[in-house]
């Protein structure tokens, strides 16, 4: 069976710091990737997805970035976090098909103080 | 515009009553996808159903029902006998044939149910 994994679970960084969070799916191959963000009031804003390694499309202008560098990873990053960064970043995969449905991780709790 | 539309933010039942938390699309394609997913205070978001725009049979899962009517652009989802392990924010989406990769989701549908 598939699994998606996500790390790390919370992070608290300051402003103007780094940021990396990883997304792996075991149990498939060559599976469509996807970033969202859910801000305090509920809502999934779509930020990155990847139909294949090396291949991103964004979907937000921002201060983030998003890479793939083998099939089953997905990185989100940036190089200079700012307070609006803070938020809920949830990772998801499905199978390339018309309609399958996505299937979540469990997130990072992400703060920028 | 918005693609999907849940109209009510909050609602609040006592538990065993009955709940319909109401989703509205739009689309232009003639082939499209929708889900209903739910976020338990946990925060991962589970995958509940998928309807496709040719299959318009109503579903009953347990306590679970969805209707699903193309003349109304409506595609409800119905808590039957609500519990408490049902208190969650619950999310309805679209995918689109021709954008495929493509989900757009609702903005959510807070559900407390009070024992």
């Amino acid at each position: 069976s598939q699994t998606i994994h996500q790390w790390p679970a919370t992070l608290v960084q300051p402003v103007g710091s780094p940021l990396s969070l990883e997304c792996t799916v075991e149990g498939t191959s060559n599976p469509n990737l996807y970033w969202y963000r859910q801000a305090a009031g509920r809502g999934l804003q779509l930020l990155f997805y990847s139909v294949g390694i090396g291949q991103i499309s964004s979907e937000v202008p921002q201060n983030l970035s998003a890479s793939r560098p083998q099939d089953r990873q997905f990185i989100l990053s940036s190089k200079k976090l700012l307070l609006s960064d803070s938020g809920f970043y949830l990772c998801a995969w499905n199978l390339g098909l018309a309609g399958y449905e996505q299937y979540f991780g469990p997130g990072t709790r992400l703060t920028v103080t | 515009a918005q693609k999907v539309t849940q109209a009510q933010t909050e609602i609040s039942v006592v538990e065993k009553e009955d709940v319909t938390l109401d989703c509205v699309y739009e689309t232009r394609d003639t082939t499209y996808y929708l889900f209903w997913y739910k976020q338990p205070p946990s925060g991962e978001l589970v995958f509940l159903i998928r309807r496709n725009s040719f299959d318009e049979q109503n579903e009953i899962s347990g306590r679970y029902s969805w209707n699903f009517q193309k003349s109304t652009s409506s595609f409800n989802f119905t808590i039957t006998a609500s519990q408490v392990v049902d208190s969650a924010v619950y999310f309805c989406a679209l995918s689109e044939a021709w954008t495929g990769n493509q989900f757009y989701f609702g903005t959510g549908t807070s559900l407390t149910v009070i024992p």
